[in-house]
């Protein structure tokens, strides 16, 4: 089946931990996007990728960072810097940058 | 600044009770306006893609349409499982990336 998967659906950190979300894709997609969503509150994009080794910055990039090292793979690392990390993260892809973006099932971050 | 204002945030229905959903949207150039629904916990799933004034698409009960100021997501006597938040996004001319809004919260009750 083809899809995107992302892991764990639950994650759990500790103040002052970086965390890596994983989101994989085999779709064949160029584009690949972060975004976070909390309560009451639109999706918000962190990070997108339109071509492997190679990303851009969205809305809210503080004290996130990214990886595009395979055109399957874009995974997310949550740092010690972003102040409140707490949140429902959604990855999406796109077969290029400007068609529809399909999401994966989501990881929820807690901060303990 | 892409600006998009979804409403009502929440609207509960009757089983079989038709109704309405409203996104109104500000971008310098429209390339796309896109629905998705979300269920509590999961990711969203597509739903439409409306390209140009007047374009109109139809799913089971689920019917969208577009001007140059706002969609609506048309719902004709819905069942229990269209319960969900609806999301509407817009997508610049040239541009990749989707400006969201807030959501609108539908339950349909039997």
């Amino acid at each position: 089946d083809g899809g995107i998967t992302q892991s764990p659906k639950y994650l759990f950190r500790k103040e002052g931990q970086n965390v890596t979300l994983s989101c994989e894709q085999n779709l064949n997609h160029d584009a690949m996007y972060w975004y976070r969503q909390d309560p009451g509150q639109g999706l918000r994009l962190i990070y997108y990728s339109q071509i492997v080794n190679d990303f851009q910055k969205g809305d809210i990039a503080e004290g996130y960072s990214v990886s595009r090292e395979k055109k399957e793979s874009f995974p997310l690392t949550v740092t010690s810097a972003q102040k409140n990390p707490t949140a429902f993260y959604l990855c999406a892809s796109s077969l290029e940058n400007t068609d529809t973006q399909y999401f994966g099932p989501g990881t929820r971050l807690t901060v303990l | 600044e892409d600006q998009v204002t979804q409403s009502p945030e929440a609207l509960r229905l009757q089983e079989g009770e038709s109704s309405s959903l409203n996104c109104s949207y500000t971008v310098s150039g429209l390339r796309g306006l896109f629905w998705y629904r979300q269920d509590p916990g999961k990711g969203p799933e597509f739903l439409f893609t409306l390209y140009s004034a007047g374009e109109e698409k139809e799913k089971e009960r689920l019917k969208a349409t577009l001007t140059k100021k706002e969609s609506f997501l048309h719902i004709t006597a819905p069942k229990p499982e269209d319960s969900a938040t609806y999301l509407c996004a817009v997508q610049p001319s040239g541009y990749s990336t989707l400006t969201f809004g807030k959501g609108t919260m539908l339950l349909v009750s039997p």
